[in-house]
């Protein structure tokens, strides 16, 4: 199993510019996330999604767009970048039950916003 | 909204002494609470968790302890040692998926 991939490692854009960044994992969790974490900070929660077809808002889900139209996949959009969306972003996934709710997280996206 | 507060922000021990991060959560139906670790340019790596029908998880040299009532758990790391040096997260969550994470802290074991 791969585990938790994201892609791109790294990404600089210009204020403006869109893109999207991707999750992908193996395991046929159910539960998907996006975190940013921001230097010397903690991880907030952009968006979750708890299976193919529904997504749900985090703490900070201004200015990104998520969907999940599979089990495996689950990509993060920025619409129009913005200095302040400059962070680390990591997309983890859930195994739940059985008592726990284990999240695995990917190797995370630094992106820089100009 | 849903909030968890780690204290301190900081923290600096000599090794072999012990480790102790608190957390205090606001949402009374959290039920799930992961410790993470986190190396410099790491992601962060799952290290403990409890859930809330238990009040206390040992693994080795770490445990966790929980108190419902008062809302809060705590991470002991005993016999510490240089390479336990890193960043520790706690969480909570009421839902699969729904992490809501502490500040950090960052964690210093001198040799």
């Amino acid at each position: 199993n791969a585990g938790v991939t994201q892609t791109p490692k790294f990404q600089v854009l210009k204020t403006g510019q869109s893109m999207t960044l991707q999750c992908a994992q193996d395991m046929n969790h159910e539960y998907m996330s996006w975190y940013r974490q921001d230097p010397g900070m903690g991880l907030r929660l952009i968006h979750y999604s708890v299976g193919a077809g529904i997504t749900d808002q985090g703490e900070v889900p201004n200015g990104y767009n998520v969907s999940r139209s599979t089990t495996e996949d689950f990509p993060l959009r920025l619409l129009s970048a913005a200095p302040s969306q400059t962070s680390v972003y990591f997309c983890a996934s859930t195994l739940s039950g059985g008592g726990t709710d284990t999240q695995y997280f990917g190797p995370g996206t630094r992106l820089t916003v100009l | 909204g849903e909030n968890v507060e780690q204290h301190p922000s900081t923290l600096s021990v000599q090794e072999g002494d012990s480790a102790v991060i608190k957390c205090t959560y606001s949402d009374s139906a959290s039920n799930y609470f992961p410790w993470y670790k986190q190396e410099l340019g790491k992601r962060p790596q799952l290290i403990i968790d409890i859930r809330s029908n238990v009040g206390e998880k040992k693994d080795q040299r770490i445990a966790v302890t929980l108190n419902k009532t008062a809302k809060h758990f705590s991470l002991h790391i005993t016999e510490t040692q240089p390479e336990d040096s890193a960043v520790y997260f706690c969480a909570a969550s009421r839902r699969g998926g729904k992490l809501i994470f502490g500040q950090g802290t960052t964690l210093q074991v001198k040799p």
